[in-house]
């Protein structure tokens, strides 16, 4: 079966300093990927997806940036964080054929003071 | 108009009732819909996946699509304290797109 994980599952940062993000899947293979931002009382905003490796699309022009160095590995990084940065992170996958279904990953908080 | 409108709630019934959650879209191009529960500061889980139209049942849970009215919907049958979450709903086209459209979220509380 497929898993998703995500780390680190906390992050306090201070502002003006640098961010990494990792995400991984297991159990598929070219899969699409995805990251989000969840604010508080919020929905989910696409930040960034990826249909394979070195594909990045960007949804939001902003301080972050995404990378997919291979098939099942999806890097959040920013090199230096605002305050507006904070808030929980998601990383998601989809099949690249067959169901359509997404599924999320435990999520990052990162809490920029 | 957003492409896809979800009453935040919150909702609160007592345990064992019959919860109806519900969204609206305004893409007729939607094929795909979903529906995640998500409890504090965890991921969203995927709870219910359709294709078009029809009706789909997974134990207390049951997703409806009514495609002539742009309509989702799901129900939960005898609920739980532990069905208290957000209910998200998302829907994507077939084709030309590898984005999801999610609704905000309609919390949910059952109350013992």
């Amino acid at each position: 079966s497929q898993t998703i994980h995500q780390w680190p599952a906390t992050l306090v940062q201070p502002v003006g300093s640098p961010l990494s993000l990792e995400c991984t899947v297991e159990g598929t293979s070219n899969p699409n990927l995805y990251w989000y931002r969840q604010a508080a009382g919020r929905g989910l905003q696409l930040l960034f997806y990826s249909v394979g490796i070195g594909q990045i699309s960007s949804e939001v022009p902003q301080n972050l940036s995404a990378s997919r160095p291979q098939d099942r590995q999806f890097i959040l990084s920013s090199k230096k964080l605002l305050l507006s940065d904070s808030g929980f992170y998601l990383c998601a996958w989809s099949s690249g054929s067959g169901s359509l279904a997404q599924y999320f990953g435990p999520g990052t908080r990162l809490l920029v003071l | 108009q957003k492409e896809v409108e979800q009453d935040p709630g919150p909702l609160s019934v007592p345990e064992g009732a019959i919860v109806s959650l519900n969204c609206t879209y305004s893409n007729s191009a939607f094929q795909y819909f979903m529906w995640y529960r998500q409890y504090s500061r965890k991921g969203p889980e995927l709870l219910m996946y359709t294709y078009s139209s029809g009706n789909k049942e997974d134990g207390r849970f049951t997703a409806q699509v009514d495609k002539s009215s742009k309509y989702i919907s799901l129900f939960i049958r005898d609920s739980q304290p532990s069905d208290s979450a957000t209910y998200l709903c998302a829907m994507r086209r077939n084709s030309g797109t590898y984005k999801y459209i999610f609704g905000t979220g309609t919390r949910l509380k059952v109350l013992a």
